[in-house]
């Protein structure tokens, strides 16, 4: 089965500051990798995703992630953060193949303060 | 283009009662899944309909079902409700099936157990 680990439960960084926001994941099989962000009394927005290909992906709003196979990671990152960044990210994977099942990791709270 | 959206937003049930969710999902999106999302447990996975049959199902007991209809459309089913039933219920919606198809999520209905 696979999991996903997001050891950093909050990060507090000030605006224009970068960040990285860590994730794990462990799976038998290969994996397809998602970022999502979940502001206050909303669902879940995708930010970006990994299926092939550069291994550097671009998403929205200035986010980027790498995917890195030796280390089974995929960690997100922003050079500079604006207040309205403020909010959850979820990591997430799922399996090469048909089915469409999310497993997610735990979430990080990014919280920008002035 | 019209996102996911759910009905209701919002709504309070008491213990042994049973509710219906709806999902609409975006325009010519014909898969749709859906996740409870808890403080305790975080977003885990409950069912996928595609072409109006259940593709894949999480660990959830049978009080949990779901049906999609033809135009898509979908509703999950909880019966006899339990205080633990209390979450954030979402409905994302993809193209089609296969795990590299990005899943566009609803805003949720959050449900409350009295």
């Amino acid at each position: 089965a696979q999991s996903v680990t997001q050891l950093d439960s909050q990060v507090p960084v000030f605006e224009e500051a970068p960040v990285e926001l860590r994730c794990n994941y462990s799976s038998s099989v290969s994996v397809y990798l998602f970022w999502y962000v979940q502001y206050p009394n909303q669902g879940l927005q995708l930010l970006l995703k990994y299926l092939s290909g550069s291994t550097l992906v671009k998403g929205i709003n200035g986010f980027e992630a790498e995917f890195n196979k030796s280390q089974t990671s995929f960690h997100l990152r922003k050079p500079s953060v604006h207040i309205s960044d403020t909010a959850e990210y979820f990591c997430a994977v799922t399996l090469t193949g048909t089915a469409s099942k999310l497993t997610f990791g735990t979430g990080t709270r990014l919280q920008v303060t002035l | 283009k019209a996102g996911v959206t759910q009905t209701p937003r919002y709504l309070i049930k008491t213990r042994g009662q049973q509710v219906t969710l709806s999902c609409s999902p975006i325009s010519g999106h014909r898969s749709v899944s859906w996740y409870q999302q808890t403080p305790g447990q975080g977003l885990q996975f409950l069912f996928e309909y595609f072409s109006e049959t259940q593709r894949n199902k999480g660990n959830f007991p049978g009080r949990f079902s779901g049906r999609q209809f033809s135009n898509s459309r979908s509703e999950m089913n909880v019966s006899t409700l339990e205080l633990g039933d209390s979450a954030l219920y979402l409905c994302a919606s993809s193209l089609g099936i296969g795990s590299n198809q990005p899943q566009h999520f609803g805003d949720g209905t959050r449900l409350s157990i009295l």
